[in-house]
């Protein structure tokens, strides 16, 4: 089934500082999502951006997208302590609201 | 709105025991979702309900697993009998009726089988 590559797996950066995360896929798609995951806890969506969208914004977070290169990045400005998640881009395919994960981003915001 | 309710929070079983994860919706959200989350991955899809019926089974392992959702409303998920490798977090997850929308994620319950 189609599921999202984050990349990179791993980023550790200074409170303050942007964080970028890109997320790569394999097939066509309807639209893709990220979520946040806080350690221990459910998921929680971000930000939704369709087939047919380059660019969403949402508060502190930037989405792209580009179908050509079946990538997506995902943006946080000014980072906080608080913004210590995993995060997940999940693709839906047409036809259906089944979403297929990748693997996630772990970021650690320092003080 | 109260969010996804999900219970127990922790399991923890031996293995061939059986074990049962109730959840909870938002109220009025129509698909219902199971998903299985490893350590260190993302979420795997388990089986999705539309009201009371199975939209998508797939990846569901019907030789252990089995879910229901009567009256389209609740659901329980069983492992019987559980093996090693069950041990995962157990997420729910509800949206409303349509393609395409947010999923709203209950807070899991973690299983572990030794």
């Amino acid at each position: 089934s189609q599921q999202g590559e984050e990349d990179p797996q791993a980023l550790s950066i200074q409170e303050g500082e942007n964080a970028t995360m890109n997320c790569s896929y394999k097939t066509s798609i309807n639209n893709l999502q990220w979520y946040r995951q806080n350690s221990g806890r459910g998921l929680v969506h971000l930000i939704l951006i369709r087939s047919n969208e380059r660019e969403k914004h949402s508060g502190r977070l930037r989405v792209t997208l580009d179908t050509s290169k079946k990538s997506s990045s995902l943006l946080i400005t000014a980072s906080r302590a608080a913004d210590t998640a995993s995060f997940f881009c999940a693709t839906a395919d047409y036809g259906n609201n089944r979403l297929a994960f990748g693997k996630g981003n772990q970021v650690v915001v320092i003080p | 709105e109260a969010g996804v309710a999900q219970s127990p929070r922790y399991k923890i079983i031996e293995k061939r025991q059986s074990v049962a994860f109730w959840c909870n919706p938002i109220s009025g959200h129509a698909t219902l979702y199971w998903y299985q989350q490893i350590l260190g991955q993302g979420p795997k899809l388990l089986i999705q309900f539309q009201n009371n019926g199975v939209v998508d089974d797939s990846q569901l392992p019907k030789d252990r697993f089995s879910a229901e959702r009567l009256k389209g409303v609740d659901s329980t998920l069983k492992i019987q009998p559980a093996k090693l490798e069950d041990s995962a977090v157990y997420l729910c997850a509800s949206s409303r009726l349509g393609s395409y929308n947010e999923q709203f994620f209950g807070p899991g319950t973690r299983l572990t089988v030794l």
